[in-house]
């Protein structure tokens, strides 16, 4: 059962547009929520996090969005750079410690 | 540098062998959690640990595999017997118990291990 979910395993986007990368999950105790990004043969590099209470939070390009009713939670990357392009994971924790992850979305941004 | 740290960074064995791996966790952390991934999928848990406590254990380790963290510090993974299913990345990742970043997970760069 797939808690944490990626629909689109690619995106490609031209250098200096937005990138928008999707998330939808399914538990409602899920109470936090974080954005990994991930290079080949390295771990995740923590990017940005939301806490359910807000629905907006921001730090530089990076701006993660959450709508509790839909269960959904998007990143927008503005404006787009060549060393974006990576994994990018979604992950979410509620009542326990442990991060659960969607499948990932592989970023390519091109000039 | 003050990351996380695993080690070997690659493993290859024979199945039936017994493999080790370390995660020295950021030092100020005292959670510390191991995942697992494979191709085309996100990280999995496996278990976590809180100081030298071993807190949850995913239904993902079984009776082959097996976690220590003595002393609250450092943190051992051993898998017996090897088959070529456990085939995969192992991540380490450490957090602080409280404080602002405490539902942020920091990573190691991961021990890749295959299994011939």
């Amino acid at each position: 059962d797939q808690q944490v979910k990626q629909n689109s395993p690619s995106l490609s986007v031209q250098e200096g547009r937005i990138s928008i990368l999707n998330c939808d999950y399914t538990n409602s105790m899920f109470d936090y929520f974080l954005w990994y990004k991930k290079y080949p043969a390295e771990g995740p590099t923590f990017l940005i996090s939301i806490s359910s209470i807000k629905d907006k939070n921001e730090d530089g390009r990076f701006t993660v969005f959450l709508n509790k009713s839909a269960k959904h939670l998007s990143l927008h990357i503005v404006p787009s750079q060549p060393g974006d392009s990576a994994v990018y994971f979604c992950a979410a924790t509620g009542n326990t410690d442990k991060l659960i992850f969607g499948t990932g979305t592989r970023l390519q941004v091109f000039p | 540098d003050t990351g996380v740290s695993q080690d070997p960074r690659h493993k290859i064995t024979k199945r039936g062998q017994n493999v080790t791996f370390r995660c020295d966790p950021i030092s100020e952390h005292n959670r510390l959690y191991w995942y697992r991934q494979t191709l085309g999928q996100g990280p999995e848990f496996l278990t976590y640990f809180q100081n030298e406590a071993q807190l949850e254990k995913s239904r993902l380790l079984s009776d082959r595999f097996s976690a220590e963290r003595p002393k609250g510090s450092f943190s051992t993974l051993e898998i017996q017997r090897t088959e070529q299913g456990d085939s995969a990345m192992y991540l380490c990742a450490s957090s602080p118990s409280s404080g602002r970043s405490y539902n942020e997970q920091f990573f190691g760069p991961g021990t890749r291990l295959t299994v011939l």
